[in-house]
Protein backbone atom coordinates (compact mmCIF):
# COMPACT_ATOMS: atom_id res chain seq x y z
CA UNK A 1 0.00 0.00 0.00
CA UNK A 2 1.21 3.66 -0.49
CA UNK A 3 2.50 5.67 1.73
CA UNK A 4 0.78 8.39 3.17
CA UNK A 5 1.88 11.99 4.72
CA UNK A 6 0.32 14.31 7.16
CA UNK A 7 1.28 17.23 9.33
CA UNK A 8 1.47 16.36 12.41
CA UNK A 9 -0.50 18.92 14.08
CA UNK A 10 -3.34 21.63 13.44
CA UNK A 11 -5.80 24.02 15.23
CA UNK A 12 -8.93 25.35 14.35
CA UNK A 13 -11.54 27.06 15.92
CA UNK A 14 -15.01 25.89 16.82
CA UNK A 15 -17.62 26.48 14.56
CA UNK A 16 -15.04 26.88 11.39
CA UNK A 17 -14.07 24.55 8.54
CA UNK A 18 -11.35 22.21 9.78
CA UNK A 19 -9.37 21.10 6.26
CA UNK A 20 -6.74 18.60 6.83
CA UNK A 21 -4.44 17.42 4.13
CA UNK A 22 -2.92 14.41 3.23
CA UNK A 23 -0.04 13.73 0.56
CA UNK A 24 0.16 10.29 -1.35
CA UNK A 25 2.17 10.90 -4.31
CA UNK A 26 2.95 7.17 -5.00
CA UNK A 27 -1.00 6.19 -4.95
CA UNK A 28 -2.15 3.15 -7.75
CA UNK A 29 -4.83 3.34 -9.93
CA UNK A 30 -6.54 0.78 -7.44
CA UNK A 31 -5.84 2.32 -4.35
CA UNK A 32 -8.64 3.99 -2.36
CA UNK A 33 -8.12 6.79 0.20
CA UNK A 34 -9.79 6.29 3.72
CA UNK A 35 -10.25 8.47 6.58
CA UNK A 36 -10.08 7.39 9.99
CA UNK A 37 -10.34 9.31 13.63
CA UNK A 38 -9.33 8.59 17.12
CA UNK A 39 -10.79 10.27 20.02
CA UNK A 40 -8.74 9.75 23.39
CA UNK A 41 -9.52 6.51 24.96
CA UNK A 42 -11.30 5.24 21.97
CA UNK A 43 -10.90 2.62 19.10
CA UNK A 44 -10.52 4.37 15.57
CA UNK A 45 -13.53 5.16 13.88
CA UNK A 46 -14.21 5.55 10.36
CA UNK A 47 -15.01 8.60 8.42
CA UNK A 48 -14.99 8.43 4.99
CA UNK A 49 -13.28 6.66 1.64
CA UNK A 50 -12.93 7.63 -2.20
CA UNK A 51 -11.43 6.36 -5.31
CA UNK A 52 -11.30 9.74 -7.39
CA UNK A 53 -14.05 11.51 -7.25
CA UNK A 54 -15.21 13.82 -3.82
CA UNK A 55 -17.00 11.91 -1.38
CA UNK A 56 -19.30 13.31 1.12
CA UNK A 57 -21.44 11.49 4.36
CA UNK A 58 -22.95 12.92 7.11
CA UNK A 59 -19.40 13.67 8.98
CA UNK A 60 -17.13 14.83 6.32
CA UNK A 61 -16.06 15.78 3.05
CA UNK A 62 -13.15 14.40 0.73
CA UNK A 63 -11.44 16.29 -1.78
CA UNK A 64 -9.41 14.04 -4.24
CA UNK A 65 -6.69 16.05 -6.76
CA UNK A 66 -7.16 14.94 -10.12
CA UNK A 67 -4.01 13.72 -10.19
CA UNK A 68 -5.19 11.45 -7.09
CA UNK A 69 -1.49 12.69 -5.64
CA UNK A 70 -3.19 14.39 -2.29
CA UNK A 71 -6.06 14.99 -0.69
CA UNK A 72 -8.45 16.72 1.71
CA UNK A 73 -10.16 16.10 4.67
CA UNK A 74 -13.19 18.53 5.34
CA UNK A 75 -15.28 19.12 8.77
CA UNK A 76 -17.22 21.34 8.22
CA UNK A 77 -17.95 23.09 11.72
CA UNK A 78 -16.03 21.60 13.88
CA UNK A 79 -16.73 21.33 17.51
CA UNK A 80 -14.79 20.34 19.98
CA UNK A 81 -15.80 17.25 19.88
CA UNK A 82 -14.04 16.85 16.81
CA UNK A 83 -10.78 17.06 18.61
CA UNK A 84 -8.77 13.92 17.70
CA UNK A 85 -5.91 12.35 15.81
CA UNK A 86 -7.21 11.79 11.89
CA UNK A 87 -5.58 9.14 10.28
CA UNK A 88 -5.46 8.98 6.36
CA UNK A 89 -4.76 5.57 4.67
CA UNK A 90 -4.21 4.38 1.47
CA UNK A 91 -4.79 0.26 0.53
CA UNK A 92 -6.47 -1.42 -2.15
CA UNK A 93 -9.59 -1.05 -2.20
CA UNK A 94 -12.95 -2.79 -2.74
CA UNK A 95 -14.29 -5.78 -4.86
CA UNK A 96 -10.83 -7.58 -4.53
CA UNK A 97 -12.84 -10.22 -2.22
CA UNK A 98 -10.15 -9.81 0.52
CA UNK A 99 -9.75 -7.62 3.91
CA UNK A 100 -8.51 -4.41 4.14
CA UNK A 101 -5.16 -4.34 6.07
CA UNK A 102 -5.26 -0.73 7.45
CA UNK A 103 -1.48 0.45 7.75
CA UNK A 104 -2.13 3.26 10.34
CA UNK A 105 0.68 5.99 10.20
CA UNK A 106 1.03 8.89 13.04
CA UNK A 107 -1.64 10.72 11.12
CA UNK A 108 -2.57 14.38 11.92
CA UNK A 109 -3.56 15.82 16.15
CA UNK A 110 -6.51 17.86 15.33
CA UNK A 111 -7.30 20.69 18.30
CA UNK A 112 -10.56 22.32 18.00
CA UNK A 113 -10.75 25.32 20.33
CA UNK A 114 -13.19 27.97 21.84
CA UNK B 1 -26.76 -1.87 16.91
CA UNK B 2 -24.15 -3.08 19.37
CA UNK B 3 -20.64 -2.41 18.15
CA UNK B 4 -17.57 -4.33 18.85
CA UNK B 5 -17.28 -5.36 22.17
CA UNK B 6 -14.29 -5.82 23.90
CA UNK B 7 -13.37 -7.23 27.56
CA UNK B 8 -12.17 -6.58 29.71
CA UNK B 9 -12.03 -2.94 29.50
CA UNK B 10 -8.58 -2.62 31.27
CA UNK B 11 -6.23 -5.64 32.82
CA UNK B 12 -3.44 -5.29 34.96
CA UNK B 13 -1.34 -8.21 35.74
CA UNK B 14 2.19 -9.18 36.98
CA UNK B 15 4.87 -10.22 34.68
CA UNK B 16 4.78 -14.13 34.31
CA UNK B 17 0.74 -14.76 34.10
CA UNK B 18 -1.47 -15.34 31.36
CA UNK B 19 -3.60 -12.70 29.87
CA UNK B 20 -6.63 -13.11 27.86
CA UNK B 21 -8.36 -10.54 25.96
CA UNK B 22 -11.82 -11.19 24.54
CA UNK B 23 -13.38 -9.66 21.32
CA UNK B 24 -17.31 -10.01 20.18
CA UNK B 25 -18.03 -8.75 16.75
CA UNK B 26 -20.65 -7.11 14.92
CA UNK B 27 -23.24 -9.47 13.62
CA UNK B 28 -22.71 -10.53 10.17
CA UNK B 29 -19.38 -9.16 10.06
CA UNK B 30 -17.19 -11.85 8.69
CA UNK B 31 -13.93 -10.34 9.19
CA UNK B 32 -11.90 -9.80 12.33
CA UNK B 33 -8.76 -7.78 13.52
CA UNK B 34 -6.98 -7.96 16.33
CA UNK B 35 -4.47 -4.70 16.65
CA UNK B 36 -2.09 -3.19 19.16
CA UNK B 37 -1.11 0.76 20.04
CA UNK B 38 1.81 1.81 21.81
CA UNK B 39 3.09 4.87 22.13
CA UNK B 40 6.45 4.24 20.22
CA UNK B 41 5.38 1.85 17.70
CA UNK B 42 1.91 3.07 16.95
CA UNK B 43 -1.19 0.90 15.81
CA UNK B 44 -0.01 -2.03 14.25
CA UNK B 45 -2.50 -5.00 12.89
CA UNK B 46 -1.44 -8.41 14.53
CA UNK B 47 -3.83 -10.62 13.39
CA UNK B 48 -6.60 -10.84 11.43
CA UNK B 49 -9.50 -13.73 10.83
CA UNK B 50 -12.15 -14.16 7.72
CA UNK B 51 -15.19 -16.68 8.38
CA UNK B 52 -12.90 -17.51 11.99
CA UNK B 53 -9.74 -19.19 9.81
CA UNK B 54 -6.68 -16.91 10.49
CA UNK B 55 -5.38 -15.37 7.52
CA UNK B 56 -2.42 -13.18 8.54
CA UNK B 57 -0.62 -13.65 11.37
CA UNK B 58 2.42 -11.96 10.46
CA UNK B 59 1.89 -9.45 12.91
CA UNK B 60 1.84 -11.77 15.95
CA UNK B 61 5.60 -10.37 18.00
CA UNK B 62 6.17 -14.17 19.31
CA UNK B 63 5.05 -17.28 20.54
CA UNK B 64 3.56 -15.85 23.60
CA UNK B 65 0.92 -14.26 21.53
CA UNK B 66 -1.78 -16.49 20.09
CA UNK B 67 -5.31 -15.95 19.23
CA UNK B 68 -8.53 -18.09 18.35
CA UNK B 69 -11.95 -17.32 16.88
CA UNK B 70 -14.00 -20.60 18.13
CA UNK B 71 -17.22 -19.07 16.15
CA UNK B 72 -18.29 -16.20 14.48
CA UNK B 73 -19.25 -14.26 17.47
CA UNK B 74 -16.34 -14.57 19.87
CA UNK B 75 -12.38 -14.52 19.69
CA UNK B 76 -9.28 -14.11 22.03
CA UNK B 77 -5.75 -12.96 22.03
CA UNK B 78 -4.04 -14.58 24.72
CA UNK B 79 -0.43 -13.83 26.41
CA UNK B 80 1.06 -16.63 27.72
CA UNK B 81 3.76 -15.40 29.52
CA UNK B 82 3.01 -11.89 29.94
CA UNK B 83 5.92 -9.31 30.04
CA UNK B 84 6.15 -5.90 31.01
CA UNK B 85 6.61 -4.73 26.75
CA UNK B 86 3.31 -5.90 26.50
CA UNK B 87 1.75 -2.92 27.62
CA UNK B 88 -0.91 -1.74 25.36
CA UNK B 89 -3.98 -0.85 24.40
CA UNK B 90 -5.40 -3.80 22.27
CA UNK B 91 -7.91 -2.98 20.18
CA UNK B 92 -10.79 -5.46 17.86
CA UNK B 93 -12.46 -4.71 14.94
CA UNK B 94 -14.42 -6.58 12.40
CA UNK B 95 -15.89 -5.66 9.25
CA UNK B 96 -18.09 -7.11 6.37
CA UNK B 97 -16.10 -8.01 2.99
CA UNK B 98 -14.69 -4.82 1.41
CA UNK B 99 -16.05 -2.62 3.89
CA UNK B 100 -14.76 0.00 6.33
CA UNK B 101 -13.32 -1.67 9.69
CA UNK B 102 -15.32 -0.74 12.95
CA UNK B 103 -13.06 -0.91 16.30
CA UNK B 104 -14.11 -1.91 19.67
CA UNK B 105 -12.85 0.67 22.76
CA UNK B 106 -9.96 -1.90 22.95
CA UNK B 107 -8.43 -3.38 26.49
CA UNK B 108 -5.80 -1.13 27.79
CA UNK B 109 -3.25 -4.22 29.22
CA UNK B 110 -0.49 -3.09 32.20
CA UNK B 111 1.59 -6.13 32.63
CA UNK B 112 3.62 -4.83 35.74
Amino acid sequence: DAKTTQPPSMDCAEGRAANLPCNHSTISGNEYVYWYRQIHSQGPQYIIHGLKNNETNEMASLIITEDRKSSTLILPHATLRDTAVYYCIVRVGLNTGTASKLTFGTGTRLQVTL
Amino acid sequence: DAGVIQSPRHEVTEMGQEVTLRCKPISGHDYLFWYRQTMMRGLELLIYFNNNVPIDDSGMPEDRFSAKMPNASFSTLKIQPSEPRDSAVYFCASSPTDQPQHFGDGTRLSIL
